[in-house]
């Protein structure tokens, strides 16, 4: 099984600090997603990478930036946190080729910003 | 752009029942797939079922069923014999041509004993 891991379940910062969000896949996976998960608004695509040292915005990418130095990890940084960045983050990788591949998730990380 | 729409917020169903979720898509794409994904308390995101657009015959997955219409872009999702365990928030997803996928807003399912 695929096994996609976040590193914090829950983690607590102050305005303006620098936040690391970690995402590690066990599978060799080519392709890894950040998204953003709202009530209401249902997952929102921050940052992909197709590959290593690969990166593209997606939908929300402001106030965002990723790193991607190895296959297996995906990195989200959040540059100087702000209250409106308290949301549940989501990572997620898939195998590339044919697009009936599905994304395998982690568990979340539910980010609160004080 | 790529937009999907779940119109119902929350949907109650008893156990043994039958509850169907809407999804609408809207997309340019010529190729692209569908997915209901499930996510419980656990937080744990977990695909339910997927529909290839240029299928006809809707995808079933033991007691979870898809309604694809493609020409309405609807794409429902039917729990029949609904158990305790299928409460959750359930979303619709759609891919591009790129694998990224495009969620709509989610329904939460309750099933009551």
């Amino acid at each position: 099984d695929v096994k996609v891991t976040q590193s914090s379940r829950y983690l607590v910062k102050r305005t303006g600090e620098k936040v690391f969000l970690e995402c590690v896949q066990d599978m060799d996976h080519e392709n890894m997603f950040w998204y953003r998960q709202d009530p209401g608004l249902g997952l929102r695509l921050i940052y992909f990478s197709y590959d290593v040292k690969m990166k593209e915005k997606g939908d929300i990418p402001e106030g965002y930036s990723v790193s991607r130095e190895k296959k297996e990890r995906f990195s989200l940084i959040l540059e100087s946190a702000s209250t409106n960045q308290t949301s549940m983050y989501l990572c997620a990788s898939r195998t590339t080729g044919q697009i009936n591949q599905p994304q395998h998730f982690g568990d979340g990380t539910r980010l609160s910003i004080l | 752009a790529q937009t999907v729409t779940q119109s119902q917020p929350e949907m109650s169903v008893q156990e043994a029942e039958t509850v169907t979720l809407s999804c609408t898509y809207d997309t340019s794409e010529s190729d692209y797939y569908l997915f209901w994904y499930k996510q419980p308390p656990s937080r744990q995101m977990i695909l339910v079922i997927r529909q290839e657009a240029y299928k006809q015959q809707n995808a079933t997955e033991n007691r979870f069923s898809v309604n694809f219409q493609k020409a309405a872009k609807s794409f429902s999702l039917k729990i029949s014999d609904s158990q305790l365990g299928d409460a959750a928030m359930y979303f619709c997803a759609q891919t591009d041509s790129w694998g990224k996928l495009q969620f709509g807003a989610g329904t939460q399912v309750v099933v009551t004993p």
